[in-house]
């Protein structure tokens, strides 16, 4: 498996409240995705980075900001934290390789938004 | 724009029968296309590409760029292929789409 964990894997946070998910990566690869699944929406894109600072929105990221100071680090936050943000989120890890977007999973983390 | 659609939710079948799990794709460009698969509270893991052509664990996708399809099949189901399985697009710009997911169920 590739070297990919997440932190903390399981999350319950009150409504309003910040935080933040760790994706820590040991691959040295340049892409890294956060995505979340929910039942019948399936894996949605939230923001991914394609090098240090280097970020972009994916298809929902309204609510969600993200930071990448080191290639080995990114960092979702919920400035405020809604109930509809809850959810299991996924971090991914893709080494840029043009010849294949193939990504590796991160075990995921259960935020509950009460 | 680009987009994975796989119409099944949930496809339920008996051990031993052929398996089908849906998948097509809107895409303008070349497509690079996955299925991954996650199993009962593990990580998602990639199962098959297109680019490989290869066959995991009795797994076969054909690309078919006239119906824009990546069906995945299986001639004959085994229990412990009940898992969750998405179908994925890999665009130019190293993003990677999903599918909603269709989760296989296979009874003894």
């Amino acid at each position: 498996d590739a070297g990919i964990t997440q932190s903390p894997r399981h999350k319950v946070t009150e409504t309003g409240t910040p935080v933040t998910l760790r994706c820590h990566q040991t691959e040295n690869h340049r892409y890294m995705y956060w995505y979340r699944q929910d039942p019948g929406h399936g894996l949605r894109l939230i923001h991914y980075s394609y090098g240090v600072k280097d970020t972009d929105k994916g298809e929902v990221s309204d609510g969600y900001s993200v930071s990448r100071s080191k290639t080995e680090d990114f960092l979702l936050t919920l400035e405020s934290a809604t109930s509809s943000q809850t959810s299991v989120y996924f971090c991914a890890i893709s080494g840029g390789d043009r010849a294949s977007t193939e990504a590796f999973f991160g075990q995921g983390t259960r935020l509950t938004v009460v | 724009a680009q987009r994975v659609t796989q119409p099944e939710k949930l496809l339920s079948v008996f051990k031993g029968a052929p398996v089908e799990l849906k998948c097509n794709y809107s895409y303008s460009g070349s497509p690079e296309l996955f299925w991954y698969v996650q199993y009962s509270r593990q990580r998602l893991q990639l199962l098959l590409r297109h680019i490989s052509r290869e066959s995991i664990k009795g797994f076969t996708a054909d690309l078919n760029k006239g119906e824009t399809s990546f069906h995945l099949k299986k001639p004959f189901a085994q229990e412990e292929d009940s898992a969750m399985y998405y179908c994925a697009l890999g665009d130019n710009t190293d993003k990677l789409i999903f599918g909603t997911g269709t989760r296989l169920q296979v009874f003894p």
